[in-house]
């Protein structure tokens, strides 16, 4: 039974540049969200996506956007962006969008230079 | 703002000794909640969660506690080994999912 995957596992991305990064859910999941997680903080919540649809969304400009396909997967698109993005960006899944137990995956490092 | 917050940023405890991780929180509506364990490069782990109509739950080697009366609730974890090194976060679950993130407390095992 695979867990949340993520990738790529590390990259990095000049000022300006867009990146796209990927998620597969657990298998049986149909609801994932994404987290940044900057160096020594806790994760943030960044939005959830629900039947293929942006259903929640946290404190993050238009920059960051998100897409879920019918297989339930996900990506997260950054555009224009800043050295302040450099994270590590966490997807989570979960079965349903409410009330059960969510598991994350192990993250995407990203450093913007 | 954060809902969630963690007393210490650091605790360290003897190998076989307990561990006490506390977590305060300041929405009197909050209903369920969740310890996150995370070792270094890796993603957060579920450990254990708890919902407000408990105050009690037990899981295996860890138990955790609420204390709505004050808003507060601990991780408890027996004989502590060096494999629980790791930051240990309390989050808040809102509706919809939404994972409230404290700022984490790093467990450090002696030897």
């Amino acid at each position: 039974d695979a867990g949340v995957t993520q990738s790529p596992t590390h990259l990095i991305k000049t000022r300006g540049q867009q990146v796209t990064l990927r998620c597969s859910p657990k298998s049986g999941h149909d609801t994932v969200s994404w987290y940044q997680q900057a160096l020594g903080q806790g994760p943030q919540f960044i939005f959830q996506y629900y039947e293929e649809e942006e259903r929640q969304r946290g404190n993050f400009p238009d920059r960051f956007s998100g897409h879920q396909f019918p297989n339930y997967s996900s990506e997260l698109n950054v555009n224009a962006l800043l050295l302040g993005d450099s994270a590590l960006y966490l997807c989570a899944s979960s079965l349903g969008p409410s009330g059960n137990t969510i598991y994350f995956g192990e993250g995407s490092w990203l450093t913007v230079v | 703002g954060e809902s969630v917050g963690l007393h210490l940023p650091t605790l360290s405890v003897q190998e076989g000794d307990n561990s006490i991780i506390n977590c305060a929180y300041s929405n009197s509506a909050s209903d369920y909640f969740i310890w996150y364990k995370q070792e270094s490069g890796k993603g957060p782990q579920f450990i254990i969660d708890i919902r407000s109509n408990m105050d009690k739950r037990q899981g295996q080697r860890v138990t955790v506690l609420l204390n709505k009366t004050v808003k507060h609730l601990s991780l408890q974890i027996a004989a502590t080994q060096p494999g629980d090194s790791a930051v240990y976060f309390c989050a808040e679950n809102r509706s919809g999912d939404k994972i409230i993130f404290g700022k984490g407390t790093r467990l450090h095992i002696l030897p």
